[in-house]
């Protein structure tokens, strides 16, 4: 069974520029979530998916952040404008009933 | 208030012996779920284990178990016959609203775990 796939794994931009993020859930699995884990911290939900529909986004900044998951599969989180702050890691997980399974992450680096 | 307490932030273990990472967490639901991952340093999160806040038995997985103490409201994982590949950082999460895939997962800080040969 495939895992979480996510892409990129890495990448570098300046403050103001704008980014996306992709993930692609293991197959089945209606329940997808965007996690941001700064460095020396535990993951942090930005956002969870029910199929296409938003369950959490009270964590999301959405004056910058935005995040869809066309036909309840794969999911985008985009950020516009990013801000130093926002370097982090993104990790995508997705789960069916009770354990999450992760995604390798995307290192975000903001210059 | 934190939700999920990991007070050590490394701990260092000789391999082949066993060691105990410590998790406290802070909830007034009844029903309520406990996990453990590893994040070696490849980035991605591994699942370990899990413990419900009905299940009477401690949960084991291998070797690993957890040491779940409902009154303390502590969930330590004990990781036995450590091996060089243990080494990484280890997270303690919470799951309020027990049941389904609903509730997102709440993460302690973490333990940095150094296997020495």
């Amino acid at each position: 069974e495939a895992g979480v796939a996510q892409s990129p794994r890495y990448k570098i931009i300046e403050k103001r520029q704008s980014v996306a993020f992709w993930c692609n859930p293991i197959s089945g699995h209606a329940t997808l979530y965007w996690y941001q884990q700064i460095l020396g911290q535990g993951p942090k939900l930005l956002i969870q998916f029910q199929n296409n529909g938003v369950v959490d986004d009270s964590q999301l900044p959405k004056d910058r952040f935005s995040a869809e998951r066309l036909k309840g599969v794969d999911s985008t989180l985009k950020i516009q404008p990013a801000k130093l702050e926002d370097s982090a890691v993104y990790l995508c997980a997705s789960s069916h009933f009770r354990e999450q399974y992760f995604g390798p992450g995307t290192r975000l680096t903001v210059t | 208030a934190q939700k999920i307490t990991q007070t050590q932030p490394g701990m260092f273990v000789q391999e082949k012996e066993a060691v105990t990472l410590d998790c406290t967490y802070d909830t007034s639901d009844q029903s309520y779920g406990l996990f453990w991952y590893k994040q070696p340093s490849s980035g991605e999160m591994i699942f370990l284990i899990y413990q419900g806040s009905y299940d009477e038995q401690n949960a084991t997985e291998g070797r690993y178990s957890l040491n779940f103490q409902k009154a303390r409201k502590s969930a330590n994982l004990v990781i036995s016959a450590s091996q060089l590949g243990d080494s990484a950082m280890y997270f303690c999460a919470m799951r309020e609203r027990y049941g389904g895939s609903q509730g997102n997962l709440i993460f302690g800080k973490g333990t940095k775990l150094s296997v020495k040969p």
